[in-house]
């Protein structure tokens, strides 16, 4: 079946510096991307989404970039902050139907002060 | 305007025992699913609706049904426990199909069943 690679599993950074994800995913007809942040104990958030008709969206620190050549795409979070800490979840549309979501397995992000 | 309310937040069921997971939006929205986050998995649909009345199966059904008799409510019903339903569970809804806008979840139910 189709499926959403996510990677790293974790991730630890310094205060101030950058975070890179990175997903793939298999159904070539995908065209909308969103990622969701969970806190600890919280609800998944969407901090950000990306369509397949762009290449590049950016919102103050968060970044999205998609390449649906090699179909995958990455969140990017410059200067990250303490705040920042959480379980990130990156999705894909899939084809047909009720137009599904089907996620990744999520990045446990540290940003140490 | 609450946005998804889920209830209750903690629960421990005995194998076998059945239960309904509460799910509530005020949103208006058509579509609500419901989703179940273990370790490791990310996020798994396990059933949704696309309105009252209209629902199906999503890439992890068995042991659970729904209904959908208003806009409102999605209950998620676990017939028989079992260990492996040990789990965080998620309702969700959105304007549109979950596949194309901004889902909305809940806080979540975590369920143990020993």
């Amino acid at each position: 079946g189709e499926n959403v690679e996510q990677h790293p599993s974790t991730l630890s950074v310094q205060e101030g510096d950058s975070a890179v994800i990175k997903c793939t995913y298999s159904d070539s007809a995908s065209n909308y991307f969103p990622w969701y942040k969970q806190e600890l104990g919280k609800r998944p958030q969407l901090i950000i989404d990306i369509r397949s008709n762009v290449g590049e969206k950016k919102d103050q620190r968060i970044a999205v970039t998609l390449n649906k050549t090699a179909k995958h795409f990455s969140l990017h979070i410059t200067e990250t902050q303490p705040e920042d800490s959480a379980v990130y979840f990156c999705a894909a549309s899939l084809s047909g139907g009720y137009n599904k979501l089907i996620f990744g397995a999520g990045t446990r992000l540290a940003v140490h002060p | 305007n609450a946005g998804v309310t889920q209830t209750p937040k903690f629960q421990v069921l005995k194998t076998g025992q059945s239960m309904t997971l509460q799910c509530a939006q005020d949103m208006n929205h058509e579509y609500m699913s419901w989703y179940r986050q273990d370790p490791g998995m990310g996020l798994r649909l396990i059933h949704y609706s696309v309105g009252a009345g209209i629902t199906d199966q999503g890439e992890v059904p068995n042991g659970y049904n729904v209904s959908r008799s208003t806009t409102e409510d999605f209950p998620l019903r676990l017939l028989s426990a079992a260990p492996s339903q040990t789990s965080v569970y998620f309702c969700a809804s959105s304007y549109g199909p979950p596949g194309n806008t901004e889902a909305f979840f809940g806080q979540g139910t975590r369920l143990t069943v020993v």
